[in-house]
C-alpha cells in the first residue's frame, strides 16, 4: 500500500529555514494522478494547506498565497520524494507538518494518504 | 478563525446517530462538490472518510455519509461505536487561494 515517511528537524531558529522530505513507497512522485501536499496543524491556526507539487505532462506547483512568498516544494524523481522549505520562519510557523497525497481516484484536494507527521518547534 | 464552520462539539450515545454540520460560502461549498470530511484521533494524522461531498474511500465503513444543501456541508455517523470518537474536520476546494479550505473541528464524545 501506499506509504509517506517524513523527515527533518524538530527545531528551526527564527528566520531560518524549515525542511522537511516525504519519501514516498507504493506510489510514484511523477505519478499523473496524484498530487503531493503539504499541510500543516497548530492549536491556534488549524489545519492549513500548504501547498502541493504534480506531474501533469510537466512539474506544476500551487501555494496558498499567505506563505508562497516563503515557500518551496520541489519533486526528487531520482529519490521518489517531495520537500518543503518555508523560510525565514517566525514562532507561528510552530505546527504539525504533514506531507499527504490527493489522488484523481478520491476527487481533487482530498487527502486519501498521509504521513506521520513532524512537530516543528519555531524558537531560539 | 477556519474559513469553514463547524460545531466545537457533538456528542451521542453508542447507537445513535449524530450529525456533524459545516458551512462555508458560495466560494466553496456552496460552490462546488469537493468538500471532504476527516477523522482524527489523539496524536494521529488525519484520516479522510468523505470526498466529493458523499463519497466513501475503500475501507471506510458504510456507517458514515455526507450530504450538502447550499452552503452547508453534513457529516452523518449512524450506529455510533466507542471507536468513533475523534476529531472531525470538513473541507472544500476554494475559487481562492489556499486552493482547499479547513473546517476547525468537531470533536466528538460517545457518552
Amino acid at each position: 500500500q501506499v506509504q509517506l515517511q517524513q523527515s527533518g528537524p524538530g527545531l528551526v531558529k527564527p528566520s531560518q529555514t524549515l525542511s522537511l522530505t516525504c519519501a514516498i513507497s507504493g506510489d510514484s512522485v511523477s505519478s499523473s494522478s496524484a498530487a503531493w501536499n503539504w499541510i500543516r496543524q497548530s492549536p491556534s491556526r488549524g489545519l492549513e494547506w500548504l501547498g502541493r507539487t504534480y506531474y501533469r505532462s510537466k512539474w506544476y506547483n500551487d501555494y496558498a498565497v499567505f506563505v508562497k512568498s516563503r515557500t518551496t516544494i520541489n519533486p526528487d524523481t531520482s529519490k521518489n520524494q517531495f520537500s518543503l522549505q518555508l523560510n525565514s520562519v517566525i514562532p507561528e510557523d510552530t505546527a504539525v507538518y504533514y506531507c499527504a497525497r490527493d489522488s484523481l481516484l478520491t476527487g481533487d484536494l482530498a487527502f486519501d494518504i498521509w504521513g506521520q507527521g513532524t512537530m516543528v518547534t519555531v524558537s531560539s | 478563525q477556519s474559513a469553514l464552520t463547524q460545531p466545537a462539539s457533538v456528542s451521542g450515545s453508542p447507537g445513535q446517530s449524530i450529525t456533524i454540520s459545516c458551512t462555508g460560502t458560495s466560494s466553496d461549498v456552496g460552490g462546488y462538490n469537493y468538500v471532504s470530511w476527516y477523522q482524527q484521533h489523539p496524536g494521529k494524522a488525519p484520516k479522510l472518510m468523505i470526498y466529493d461531498v458523499s463519497n466513501r474511500p475503500s475501507g471506510v465503513s458504510n456507517r458514515f455519509s455526507g450530504s450538502k444543501s447550499g452552503n452547508t456541508a453534513s457529516l452523518t455517523i449512524s450506529g455510533l461505536q466507542a471507536e468513533d470518537e475523534a476529531d472531525y474536520y470538513c473541507s472544500s476546494y476554494t475559487s481562492s487561494s489556499p486552493l482547499v479550505v479547513f473546517g476547525g473541528g468537531t470533536k466528538l464524545t460517545v457518552l
